[in-house]
């Protein structure tokens, strides 16, 4: 079965600095996407970022950026100058669309918390 | 544009009374939509997947129930609410193509109290 883990329930950064949340999965497809999702205190889940496992191109969305390591089944955020409003719970998550269901699979987060 | 809305957003419930939760989703057309409870400091669980009109799937067996009475409307339901039902619920549909293909998007969410 597939599996998100995040191994960090909680990371603090500096405001301005550079923090990075792990993410690793189980799967043995080829073929499937991950996302960074964030949740503010406001609790609306915001897309961050997306990736296609068969593009070899780490996804970047301004500040976010991501490191895919698909042999390694890691998909790793890195969040650039980081700002005050960063500061919320992030959930990694896996789709597989050709599992012949419609499931996503969250992990269980890790609160990131943006020190001024 | 695809929005997505859900309600209402706080609702505070005596144990044994019923509960909707309404969604829908404006923008699209037979959009996958779903139901997802995040309990106090917890991840998210699926409850309820939907494909299409009148069809529901269930991921846990609950005191809940989901139905899909039109193509972009989702509705959670209770006939009699238990504590543990108290929960952070967020509804959610995926879209099929365009650049964010395969991507899901949630609404605002309900906070539900049971009392």
């Amino acid at each position: 079965a597939q599996t998100v883990t995040q191994s960090q329930p909680e990371m603090s950064v500096q405001e301005a600095e550079t923090v990075t949340l792990s993410c690793t999965y189980d799967t043995s497809e080829s073929d499937y996407y991950l996302f960074w999702y964030k949740q503010p205190p406001s609790r609306q889940m915001i897309l961050v970022i997306r990736q296609e496992a068969y593009k070899q191109q780490n996804a970047t969305e301004n500040r976010f950026s991501v490191n895919f390591q698909k042999a390694a089944k890691s998909f790793s955020l890195k969040i650039s100058d980081s700002q005050l409003g960063d500061a919320a719970m992030y959930f990694c998550a896996y789709r597989n669309p050709l599992s012949g269901t419609y499931k996503y699979i969250f992990g269980t987060g890790t609160r990131l918390k943006v020190l001024a | 544009s695809q929005t997505i809305h859900q309600w209402p957003a706080t609702l505070v419930q005596p144990v044994g009374s019923p509960l909707s939760l309404e969604c829908t989703v404006e923008g699209t057309s037979n959009p996958n939509l779903y139901w997802y409870r995040q309990a106090a400091g917890r991840g998210l669980q699926l409850l309820f997947y939907s494909v299409g009109i009148g069809q529901i799937s269930s991921e846990v067996p609950q005191n809940l129930s989901a139905s899909r009475p039109q193509d972009r409307q989702f509705i959670l339901s209770s006939k009699k609410l238990l504590l543990s039902d108290s929960g952070f619920y967020l509804c959610a549909w995926r879209t099929w193509t365009g650049v964010n293909g395969n991507t899901i998007y949630f609404g605002e969410g309900s906070w539900l109290t049971v009392v």
